[in-house]
């Protein structure tokens, strides 16, 4: 039982560089989204998407694109990473109908951007 | 959404029971208040949710007050695995695919 699985757990990026965090959940949850978490902070959302074809800017969504061609897979890419981007990423499932969502996190990617 | 304030941080002895409060003061009523816990940075884990009743499950009680302001989270007898930051969370009731808003949480140190 998987869950939400996320790809790499640790990576280090030269600024400008580019890379994509993969995330993939195997529950046929409709719902996905991005959080990344700087030291000593909550969770800040990124993106999100709702179901395959459709994405939505969360709070903090500069700097990053996503897509969703799939119900299981949502990739989170960075396109010219800069060291604002070091944080811890973690990537969640939920569904969408019913009064109660609950979400399921990914163990998270550690990225510094050097 | 509703903000939450908590304490950044408590202690509790291990066997004994850890509350947590919760101050939602602008809660609406078709807004829930959901509690997740994160263990040593690993992805955040849900722990229990409720509008108006008090909610008990096999981790932990939830007690909300009858003007629904504020709310606290009860684990009957912590462990040092409990050790962990706690966000409490208020959602809209139909949030579409459960969008969260963390705050910086209660960091509860259970200690022997």
């Amino acid at each position: 039982n998987a869950g939400v699985t996320q790809t790499p757990k640790f990576q280090v990026l030269k600024t400008g560089q580019s890379m994509t965090l993969q995330c993939a959940q195997d529950m046929n949850h409709e719902y996905m989204s991005w959080y990344r978490q700087d030291p000593g902070m909550g969770l800040r959302l990124i993106h999100y998407s709702v179901g395959a074809g459709i994405t939505d800017q969360g709070e903090v969504p500069n700097g990053y694109n996503v897509s969703r061609s799939t119900t299981e897979d949502f990739p989170l890419r960075l396109l010219s990473a800069a060291p604002s981007q070091t944080s811890v990423y973690f990537c969640a499932s939920s569904r969408t109908e019913g009064v109660h969502t609950e979400a399921f996190f990914g163990q998270g990617t550690r990225l510094t951007v050097v | 959404d509703a903000k939450t304030t908590q304490p950044p941080s408590m202690d509790c002895a291990e066997g004994r029971a850890a509350n947590l409060p919760c101050n939602h003061s602008t809660i609406s009523g078709n807004e829930y208040v959901y509690w997740y816990r994160q263990i040593h940075s690993q992805g955040p884990q849900y722990i229990i949710h409720g509008l108006k009743n008090n909610e008990t499950n096999e981790m932990a009680s939830l007690i909300i007050t009858e003007d629904r302001k504020s709310s606290t989270l009860i684990l009957p007898h912590a462990t040092l695995r409990d050790t962990a930051v706690y966000y409490c969370i208020v959602r809209p009731i139909y949030n579409q695919g459960g969008k969260l808003i963390f705050g910086q949480g209660t960091e509860l140190s259970v200690k022997p």
